[in-house]
């Protein structure tokens, strides 16, 4: 089935010991979307790409980063976490932007821990 | 983009029973998207209104949508425990917008 994966499910890491989450898409799509989710918060929009062009959100911290290699992967680097930083991350993809009517596509997630 | 808030923050119900939540939003939009997402997971598309629509139904949900308050509805009918998640409305812009979530309103459905 078609699909968007996330690897792996649960990311243990240490206070400032850098750390990469990884989304896979099998749909083919030109966007793809990092999001951060706190306990019983709203999914937080971190940054996204439009095939290779990458869109940062305002006030997403330096400490945030990401890389699309190709069309199917996209990689969500932290660089130095802290506590604070530890959240569920959401990977999502659309066909295309929005404004449209573009649905999203989400993974399952990884929960990151920072000890 | 803009933001929607989901009121209530909560919802306790019985099995069988509908279960409504709204949603409310400041600006123009060009469409509107509901979302659920299950404790732990990521998030699933429901559905979707546009502007000139006033009401859509998929299945047991029905979401309606008054551009002149600038609010929306989603009511679940005969609500079944596996309907206990948070749910989402994400209201989009015209044009380039990406979709800004909500807080939610987390159902609970007990048998």
């Amino acid at each position: 089935d078609a699909m968007v994966i996330q690897n792996p499910r649960y990311q243990v890491t240490q206070f400032g010991k850098p750390v990469t989450l990884s989304c896979s898409q099998t749909l083919n799509h030109n966007v793809m979307y990092w999001y951060q989710q706190k306990s019983s918060q709203a999914p937080k929009l971190l940054f996204h790409y439009y095939d290779k062009d990458f869109n940062n959100e305002a006030d997403t911290p330096d400490n945030f980063q990401s890389r699309r290699p190709n069309t199917s992967f996209c990689f969500l680097d932290i660089r130095s976490p802290g506590l604070g930083d530890a959240a569920m991350y959401l990977c999502a993809t659309s066909r295309d932007e929005g404004g449209t009517g573009e649905t999203q596509y989400f993974g399952p997630g990884t929960r990151l821990l920072v000890l | 983009s803009q933001q929607g808030e989901e009121d209530p923050q909560a919802l306790s119900i019985q099995e069988g029973e509908n279960a409504t939540m709204n949603c409310s939003y400041k600006t123009s939009i060009n469409n509107l998207q509901w979302y659920r997402q299950n404790s732990g997971r990521g998030l699933v598309h429901l559905i979707l209104i546009r502007s000139n629509e006033r009401e859509k139904h998929s299945g047991r949900l029905r979401v309606t949508l008054d551009t002149s308050k600038k609010s929306s509805s989603l009511l679940i009918t005969a609500s079944r425990a596996a309907d206990t998640a948070s749910y989402f409305c994400a209201p989009q812009g015209s044009g380039y917008s990406t979709l800004t979530f909500g807080k939610g309103t987390m159902l609970l459905v007990s048998p």
